[in-house]
């Protein structure tokens, strides 16, 4: 596609409910990373995929956290038993390869994650 | 500890004038660094990249240097306009981390007419 896209934009969920967050990349990116972003606060990292090498992981907070890339396009990040600490924009990116590249990642707009 | 350390201030300044956005980092050695542009509500668009072996990089009005030495880089906008005024991010991309990115905390710019 155009962008990244991220679905739901939007999230809601009770405290310990699952929930899964989507990302389309843009076709054709090797690379997807996930990042969440607290209120005022910078950008976390979480995990990244490249090709079909094996994700970095370093970044997810807990076992509740975990992600999947399906046929190295679309990943879902699901949280299980969610927090409230957990409430935070999750923001997707891809980019044609890992490292360094002069275009940059691309972000999508981020799903915002509310948990009361 | 390492650390990433952007202008904890908002910075307010003039239509006209040149915003300087600082970029400091703590016991990383980083691979290159990328300059990204966030408005409310919106993901990262990125600016410009610029990597260890190089001083400087333009793009348009905007300018960015990178100082391994003092472990600072530097963004500028020259001429700045309203348009301008978003929180700006620096990403630190390390050696041997694939594409993974640091990022600091952002710096909320604000251009007044």
């Amino acid at each position: 596609g155009a962008g990244v896209s991220q679905s739901p934009s939007n999230k809601v969920t009770e405290k310990g409910k699952d929930v899964e967050l989507r990302c389309d990349p843009i076709s054709g990116h090797t690379a997807l990373y996930w990042y969440r972003q607290s209120l005022g606060q910078g950008l976390e990292f979480l995990i990244y995929f490249q090709g079909n090498s094996a994700p970095d992981k370093s970044g997810l907070p807990s076992d509740r956290f975990s992600a999947e890339r399906t046929g190295g396009s679309v990943s879902t990040l699901t949280i299980q038993r969610t927090q409230q600490e957990d409430s935070a924009v999750y923001l997707c990116a891809s980019s044609l390869e890992g490292t360094g590249v002069p275009g940059g990642y691309t972000f999508g707009s981020g799903t915002r994650l509310t948990v009361v | 500890s390492q650390k990433i350390e952007q202008n904890s201030e908002a910075l307010n300044i003039q239509e006209g004038k040149t915003a300087t956005l600082t970029c400091n980092y703590t016991n990383y050695s980083p691979a290159y660094l990328q300059w990204y542009r966030q408005d409310p509500g919106r993901g990262p668009v990125f600016l410009l990249l610029i990597r260890e072996n190089e001083k400087e990089k333009r793009k348009e009005r905007l300018k960015v240097t990178f100082d391994t030495t003092l472990k600072q880089s530097l963004f500028h906008i020259t001429a700045s306009q309203p348009a301008d005024s978003a929180t700006y991010l620096c990403a630190l991309g390390l050696y041997n981390q694939g594409g993974k990115l640091i990022f600091g905390q952002g710096t909320e710019l604000s251009v007044k007419p």
